[in-house]
């Protein structure tokens, strides 16, 4: 089915580990976008890029890192896990830009002890 | 600094009791109004986008509508299926690289 994929579903890390969240998505959209979602505070933009090879920061960046090799795949690295990194990521892609008709993935859960 | 302010926080119905949720923006020089439907464990789910005052657009039981201040998701005679979180975002026309969301409101509709 087309859509976003994002895997894994479910991850524990423990401080100071890095890892690396899978974002795929096969409807070739140009625009995808990694946000942080916590109780309480809304979705928060951490990265963003407008095709393949171009990445920007977006609101809450620190301790993340990005690339876009090919339009399919944007995958975002925790380069040092925190607590403070706890929350549940969505990565989202669209065919327009910003926010119009975003696709949403179903989301990674994050428990960083 | 640019809010999204979304009221109430959360809302029951009786399935067939119409009611209206509310996003308040902040922002001067909206360039867009979007609405986003969110279900336990999955992500969100995209519904409008609107863009000047005075729009309106409608999907099923929902309706949303957009005045220079606010905008008013309506849901007519709810069904238990539309319970969810109901997300609103604005983007700004002069820092279109930051889409800002509301906390949302959470709906429950009883049969």
């Amino acid at each position: 089915n087309a859509g976003v994929t994002q895997t894994p579903k479910f991850q524990v890390l423990k401080t100071g580990q890095s890892m690396t969240l899978q974002c795929a998505q096969d409807m070739n959209h140009e625009y995808m976008s990694w946000y942080r979602q916590d109780p309480g505070m809304g979705l928060r933009l951490i990265h963003y890029s407008v095709g393949a090879g171009i990445t920007d920061q977006g609101e809450v960046p620190n301790g993340y890192n990005v690339s876009r090799s090919t339009t399919e795949d944007f995958p975002l690295r925790l380069l040092s896990a925190a607590p403070s990194q706890t929350s549940v990521y969505f990565c989202a892609s669209s065919y327009e830009g910003q926010g119009y008709g975003y696709t949403f993935g179903s989301g990674t859960r994050l428990t960083v002890v | 600094e640019d809010q999204v302010t979304q009221s109430p926080e959360a809302l029951r119905l009786q399935e067939g009791e119409s009611s209206s949720l509310n996003c308040s923006y902040t922002v001067s020089g909206l360039r867009g109004l979007f609405w986003y439907r969110q279900d336990p464990g999955k992500g969100p789910e995209f519904l409008f986008t609107l863009y000047s005052a005075g729009e309106e657009k409608e999907k099923e039981r929902l309706k949303a509508t957009l005045t220079k201040k606010e905008s008013f998701l309506h849901i007519t005679a709810p069904k238990p299926e539309d319970s969810a979180t109901y997300l609103c975002a604005e983007l700004n026309r002069y820092n279109t690289d930051k889409l800002i969301f509301g906390t949302g409101t959470r709906l429950q509709v009883f049969p």
